[in-house]
């Protein structure tokens, strides 16, 4: 079966550093995706990652580690809008659709 | 501008009343999809397709019905067999189904 598990919340201070993790059981692997959705909101896409490593995308950076299946979103420098859900995706197979994870609901204070 | 649209933003249905949701995109994506989502909740997939004419059930098809005509719509039909209705339908495309999906705004479905 495939699973992706998330913190279900987490909270940080403005201006802090936060890491939001995914961990994951696919029955294939073609990369693994993070979107950001704010309450009322569609998701919007902000990361995918295929091969191990780091990739850094201004503020946020993304990690995989296709041996461990592991993924984490690093958030830096936080600010008030970064307040959302956080959900992590993940291709598993030629044809079937991404495998999305329930989303880990980011509260930033200040 | 390309981008995947919806309509209604907000759609209100009586009892035992059929509706259908709008999803129409423009980015020449052959996959598109379905999802609903409760409050608090993740996503859930109700329907997939993959290229015009054809469409496979997702986790939560019951209650749901589709069809693609077209490479650039995948309409979502409410039936009254879906005794609970109430949520955000959400409506994405890629250009297949292991790459970046892309979501429309989003429909509101309130029952009266």
């Amino acid at each position: 079966g495939q699973n992706i598990d998330q913190p279900t919340e987490m909270t940080a201070t403005e201006g802090a550093i936060v890491q939001i993790n995914c961990t994951y059981q696919t029955s294939g692997f073609n990369g693994l995706f993070w979107y950001q959705q704010h309450a009322g909101e569609a998701p919007t896409f902000l990361s995918y990652n295929v091969l191990d490593g780091l990739e850094e995308k201004g503020r946020f950076s993304s990690f995989l580690s296709r041996s461990k299946g592991y993924s984490y979103l690093l958030l830096k420098e936080l600010q008030m809008k970064d307040s959302a859900s956080y959900l992590c995706a993940v291709g598993a197979s030629g044809n079937t659709p991404l495998v999305f994870g329930k989303g880990t609901r980011l509260s930033v204070i200040a | 501008d390309g981008g995947i649209t919806q309509s209604p933003k907000y759609l209100f249905r009586k009892e035992g009343q059929n509706v259908t949701l709008s999803c129409e995109q423009n980015l020449n994506h052959d996959a598109m999809y379905w999802y609903r989502q409760d409050p608090g909740q993740g996503l859930r997939l109700i329907y997939y397709s993959q290229i015009v004419n054809d469409f496979q059930k997702g986790d939560i098809a019951e209650g749901y019905s589709v069809s693609r005509e077209k490479k650039e719509s995948f309409p979502l039909t409410v039936t009254s067999a879906q005794k609970n209705p109430t949520a955000f339908y959400l409506c994405a495309s890629s250009i297949n189904s292991q790459e970046t999906q892309y979501f429309g705004p989003g429909t509101r479905l309130l029952v009266l």
